[in-house]
């Protein structure tokens, strides 16, 4: 079946640019969409599509997708957006909904 | 505004059925325009898509649950359930139901209900 491999954790300083990305096998011809979840919250998608941006999320949120790596890119990261970051595709080939093993973002 | 709240009971024996509902305000389950689901989260742990399904009949489970679950419409009421069968403490978890718009199975989950936690007892 097919997989997406996020990093466990991802730690950076306010201010900074967070990096978080989503492997899988030739991901890039997938709409790839990612999520924040807060504890003790439902997600929330930030991005859809590879690089949409829902309204009322931040334009500091953006995503991009190509060959086998999804990135989704934080700028001028605030405490605020500490919380665990998913990215979500279509397997068209297992006809099943994929998501990654999400990520634990940390604002140092 | 969209907006989708499950409810159902807490607790579940183990060997029995889940039963849940998601009751949608804001938007009909029965038109062309969503996708509709169930994704689970164990406590500490990731997210789990159970199912979809769109009005038209189109639908998709899991294949990782072993043909345990059934989505439903309740065809009186605006609202969709949610049953998994034979269940053990793995199915213990935060049951979240949600919809894909524009309905397409690919699309993302662009609202959720708050998620209704769920324990299996021995």
């Amino acid at each position: 079946s097919y997989v997406l491999t996020q990093p466990p954790s991802v730690s950076v300083a306010p201010g900074e640019t967070a990096t978080i990305t989503c492997g899988g096998n030739k991901v890039g011809d997938k709409s790839v969409h990612w999520y924040q979840q807060k504890p003790g919250q439902a997600p929330v998608v930030v991005t859809y599509d590879d690089s949409d941006r829902p309204s009322g999320i931040p334009g500091r949120f953006s995503g991009s997708n190509s060959e086998n790596t999804a990135t989704l890119t934080i700028s001028r990261v605030e405490a605020g957006d500490e919380a665990h970051y998913y990215c979500h595709v279509w397997d068209d080939s297992g006809h099943h909904v994929v998501f990654g093993g999400g990520t634990k973002l940390t604002v140092l | 505004q969209l907006q989708l709240q499950e409810s159902g009971p807490g607790l579940v024996k183990a060997s029995e059925t889940l039963s849940l509902t998601c009751s949608v305000t804001g938007a009909s389950i029965w038109s062309s325009s969503y996708f509709w689901g169930w994704i689970r989260q164990s406590p500490g742990k990731g997210l789990e898509w159970i199912g979809s399904f769109h009005y038209s009949g189109n639908s998709y489970n899991n294949p990782s649950l072993n043909n345990r679950v059934t989505i439903a419409v309740d065809t009186a009421k605006n609202h969709f359930s949610l049953e998994l069968t034979s269940v053990t403490a793995a199915d213990t978890a935060v049951y979240f139901c949600a919809t894909q718009t524009p309905a397409a199975i690919f699309r993302a989950f662009q609202f959720w209900g708050p998620g209704t936690m769920v324990t299996v007892s021995s």
